[in-house]
């Protein structure tokens, strides 16, 4: 069964980069049918894709968070991670780490979600 | 970006009922259209891809149709597990982006 779990700070100062990992558990990172991406939610609102990684290391990004989003794979740790820079209060939300299937293009399995709070 | 739009924006039913919460895209994105169901302080879960196909484990009352612009979800019999916001995403272009969710309550 295959698991992803977020981890970072849950608290993140206005203008500071928030930094998340996603560590995945019972499948390699590197198998080849699989995109990794990060997804966030503000409270009580819909899904925002963030972007995306393959095991060899190509991404694509949301247009909206391009100039601020850098996303990385280890896959000798088996994770990746999320770099967001210059936060803003707005960038508070529930990150998610998930899963994309490169057949049929869906998000097949989620991490729990991470609540990142930018405040001073 | 490809708009998605939803609606209802809530629905509330009977158990039993059939119920069906509708997905329009903002141009034509083929049948790369997955439904999600998302509980309370939980990660979304895939209920449907590819506009039409039922993920593994997933009841067999949930059904999705469609293609192009227009999508539907259809719930046969509504089960009070079912309680949820559900949405819809887009998958056919640069950024991926979702529906604004449908709430669904139990009358």
């Amino acid at each position: 069964q295959v698991q992803l779990q977020e981890s970072g700070p849950g608290l993140v100062k206005p203008s500071q980069t928030l930094s998340l990992t996603c560590a995945v558990s019972g499948d390699s990172i590197n198998t080849g049918n699989f995109y990794w991406s990060w997804i966030r939610q503000p409270a009580g609102k819909g899904l925002e894709w963030i972007g995306r990684i393959y095991p060899s290391g190509n991404t694509d990004y949301n247009p909206s968070l391009k100039s601020r989003v850098t996303i990385s794979v280890d896959t000798s740790k088996n994770q990746f991670s999320l770099n967001l820079s210059s936060v803003t209060a707005a960038d508070t939300a529930i990150y998610y780490c998930a899963r994309f299937k490169r057949i049929f293009y869906y998000f097949d399995y989620w991490g729990p979600g991470t609540l990142v709070t930018v405040s001073s | 970006d490809i708009q998605m739009t939803q609606s209802p924006s809530s629905v509330s039913a009977s158990v039993g009922d059939r119920v069906t919460i509708t997905c329009r895209a903002s141009q034509g994105i083929r049948s790369w259209l997955a439904w999600y169901q998302q509980k309370p302080g939980k990660a979304p879960k895939v209920l449907i891809y590819d506009a039409s196909s039922l993920q593994s484990g997933v009841p067999s009352r949930f059904s999705g149709s469609g293609s192009g612009t227009d999508f539907t979800l259809t719930i046969s019999s509504l089960q009070p597990e079912d309680v949820a916001t559900y949405f819809c995403q887009q998958a056919n272009s640069f950024p991926y982006t979702f529906g604004q969710g449908t709430k669904l309550e139990i009358k």
